[in-house]
């Protein structure tokens, strides 16, 4: 099975930079993705890593460690509208199957 | 260009009654997600399906939960004699493909057993 782990909770300030981890152990990795929601709505799609490296969108950033077994999604430049949760999910069945972990809250204040 | 639609946003339903549950992939996607979600926790996937198949429905309780998605109008997810247990909310994805590299999700049903 997969087994998925970040923090529950992060606390910044506005205009800050946090970093969010995830370690994960998975059989049939094919790669790392990120997804925020906001208060139970929709979750949508942030990032996806499948090699390792930094990917940069914006103000957010996915990094992968394949060899580690590690990834983390780096927000910058904080802002209110930033406060949800953030989940990372391990991609694995050939590319299809999406397990998430329990997701990190993120409050930012100001 | 509507996205990923579920219906009903919000449904109650009473103990040993059954739950439909509705998705509309985004046009041109033909892959469809089922995941459940209980509050403060992360997003279990239940079944995936393609047009008329069900690939993986490794998540799925084996009993009172089924899942379709015809050839013609919307996945449905099925819970008969729902219990207090299921009060959940359900989360549809689509994706254009095989990989689901970035998948699009819906609105979610809140299910509510009384």
């Amino acid at each position: 099975g997969q087994s998925l782990e970040q923090p529950s909770e992060v606390t910044a300030v506005e205009g800050a930079i946090v970093q969010i981890n995830c370690t994960y152990q998975t059989s049939g990795f094919y790669g790392l993705s990120w997804y925020q929601q906001h208060d139970g709505g929709a979750p949508t799609f942030l990032s996806y890593n499948a090699l390792d490296g930094l990917e940069e969108t914006g103000r957010f950033s996915s990094f992968l460690s394949r060899s580690d077994s590690y990834g983390y999604l780096l927000l910058q430049e904080l802002q209110m509208k930033d406060s949800a949760s953030y989940f990372c999910a391990v991609l694995t069945g050939g590319g299809n199957k999406l397990t998430f972990g329990t997701g990190t809250q993120l409050k930012v204040e100001l | 260009n509507a996205g990923v639609m579920q219906n009903p946003r919000h449904l109650v339903r009473r103990r040993g009654q059954e739950a439909r549950l509705r998705c509309s992939p985004m046009k041109g996607h033909s892959h469809v997600y089922w995941y459940r979600q209980l509050p403060e926790e992360g997003l279990k996937f239940m079944v995936y399906l393609q047009k008329e198949n069900i690939i993986d429905e490794s998540g799925m309780p084996k009993e009172r939960f089924s899942a379709e998605f015809p050839k013609e109008g919307p996945s449905i997810l099925r819970i008969q004699q729902v219990v207090r247990g299921d009060s959940a909310a359900y989360f549809c994805a689509s994706s254009p493909g095989w990989e689901n590299t970035e998948a699009f999700f819906g609105q979610g049903t809140r299910l509510t057993v009384v």
